[in-house]
């Protein structure tokens, strides 16, 4: 699985945007960008995930440049709630490949009121 | 759909005792994961079992063994327990039938003294 890079923390005001960059310069063409994120105490949690094109669900849009070395999770309206620490993964698709998760140190966001 | 349970949520062992861990991952999945997570290494991938199987494993010693019933429940087994072994372990489940999302349960917080 390629290796990711992501900011170690960052702040965010409640109700602004949230823009958690991840850089994954050495991705292969069949290897997607997954986001979990893990807020206290609880087992990390999927947030979205993405091969090339843009991708938005309830939770979060993701972002990945055209030539695919990064990209960003958008969180539109940062609550309280969403303090947590999300993690950018990069990995093949899931199914005969097996499941396993490789998790670096990820980016500790918290948001404040 | 209850989601994945895992028991117990605490345990407190010492050093060179051996402790058995449990999961039960969603119905219908077919696929569990296990990871440790600890303050310095953070999370890492432990094993992930499948139809009864084990499909991946990752670089942790003989003394983390795993297994998987007809039921898909799982359990992991960590013998002579060394200090080091103190961590959240967590699984995790998948349905395995192409989806991406992982379930993540709340973890078992091990104590070793």
């Amino acid at each position: 699985d390629a290796k990711t890079t992501q900011p170690p923390s960052m702040d965010c005001a409640e109700g602004r945007a949230a823009n958690l960059p991840c850089n994954h310069s050495t991705i292969s063409g069949n290897e997607y960008v997954y986001w979990y994120r893990q807020i206290h105490s609880q087992g990390p949690q999927y947030i979205i995930h993405g091969l090339k094109n843009n991708e938005t669900n309830e939770m979060a849009s993701l972002i990945i440049t055209e030539d695919r070395k990064s990209s960003t999770l958008i969180l539109p309206h940062a609550t309280l709630r969403d303090t947590a620490v999300y993690y950018c993964i990069v990995r093949v698709a899931t199914g005969a490949a097996g499941n396993k998760l490789t998790f670096g140190g990820g980016t500790r966001v918290l948001v404040k009121p | 759909k209850a989601g994945v349970t895992q028991t117990p949520r605490y345990l407190i062992k010492t050093r060179g005792q051996q402790v058995t861990l449990s999961c039960s991952p969603i119905s219908g999945h077919r696929s569990v994961s296990w990871y440790q997570q600890t303050p310095g290494q953070g999370l890492q991938f432990l094993f992930e079992y499948f139809s009864e199987t084990q499909r991946n494993k990752g670089n942790f010693p003989g003394r983390f063994s795993g297994r998987q019933f007809s039921n898909s429940r799982s359990e992991m087994n960590v013998s002579t327990l060394e200090l080091g072994d103190s961590a959240l372990y967590l699984c995790a489940s998948s349905s395995n039938s192409g989806s991406p999302e992982q379930f993540f349960g709340p973890g078992t917080r091990l104590t070793v003294l």
